[in-house]
């Protein structure tokens, strides 16, 4: 199985600061990378596929960027609906794996 | 407006055979490309992708579990129903189901609708 390593696994931020979330996979992946975010007692929610790809509707402030086997979640100017936790997800091999999750929490 | 549901159980007892119901709207799994899939989330823990089936009836399962589950699905119900055998006190989790949509060869395939989620509790 590839197994995706996130870091780190929370961060404490204010309004307004830069986040910055790395998921590495055991192996290389291509481009098959998502990434969720996921509020406390809600379903997940796809946020970026395709490692960079925003799903529709997303705001422009979070992007994604990386090749191979290390990729990055950046949130720009990050806002107070934007504190949650965060996960990668592969896409090229069975059986899809998550990252552990990241916790975006209130400095 | 594409919706999807879960229904089951919501204790079981150790082991005892899980029974879960996937009802979904506004997309027929039908179209090429379009599957269905359960992922898990045990409290407090990561989520983890349990089964898939697709729309011309390929499964996939998780190693680690695929002695224990099946995924079916009904589309004239509009239904993806999971089992898993022999339940365990650390298969306590929420059990989500999700549309997997294909995005084009450039983009992949991705849970872009989740239904809310059915906590499960396994204990005698």
């Amino acid at each position: 199985d590839v197994q995706m390593i996130q870091s780190p696994s929370s961060v404490s931020a204010s309004v307004g600061d830069r986040v910055t979330i790395t998921c590495r996979a055991t192996q290389g992946i291509n481009t098959w990378l998502a990434w969720y975010q996921q509020k406390p007692g809600r379903a997940p929610k796809l946020l970026i596929y395709a490692i960079s790809t925003l799903q529709s509707g997303v705001p422009s402030r979070f992007s994604g960027s990386g090749s191979g086997t290390d990729f990055t979640l950046t949130i720009n100017s990050l806002q107070p609906e934007d504190f949650a936790t965060y996960y990668c997800q592969q896409g090229n091999t069975f059986p899809r794996t998550f990252g552990q999750g990241t916790k975006v929490e209130f400095k | 407006q594409i919706t999807l549901k879960e229904s089951g159980p919501t204790l079981v007892k150790p082991t005892q055979t899980l029974t879960l119901t996937c009802t979904f709207s506004d997309f027929s799994l039908t179209n090429v490309g379009e599957a269905v899939g359960w992922i898990r989330q045990p409290p407090g823990k990561a989520l983890e992708w349990l089964a898939l089936i697709y729309w011309d009836d390929d499964k996939r399962y998780s190693p680690s579990l695929q002695s224990r589950l099946a995924i079916t699905k009904d589309t004239s119900k509009k239904e993806v129903v999971l089992t898993m055998t022999n339940m365990d006190p650390v298969d306590t989790a929420t059990y989500y189901c999700a549309r997997q949509f294909f995005y084009g060869p450039g983009g992949g395939n991705w849970f872009d609708h989740w239904g809310q989620g059915t906590l499960v509790t396994v204990s005698s």
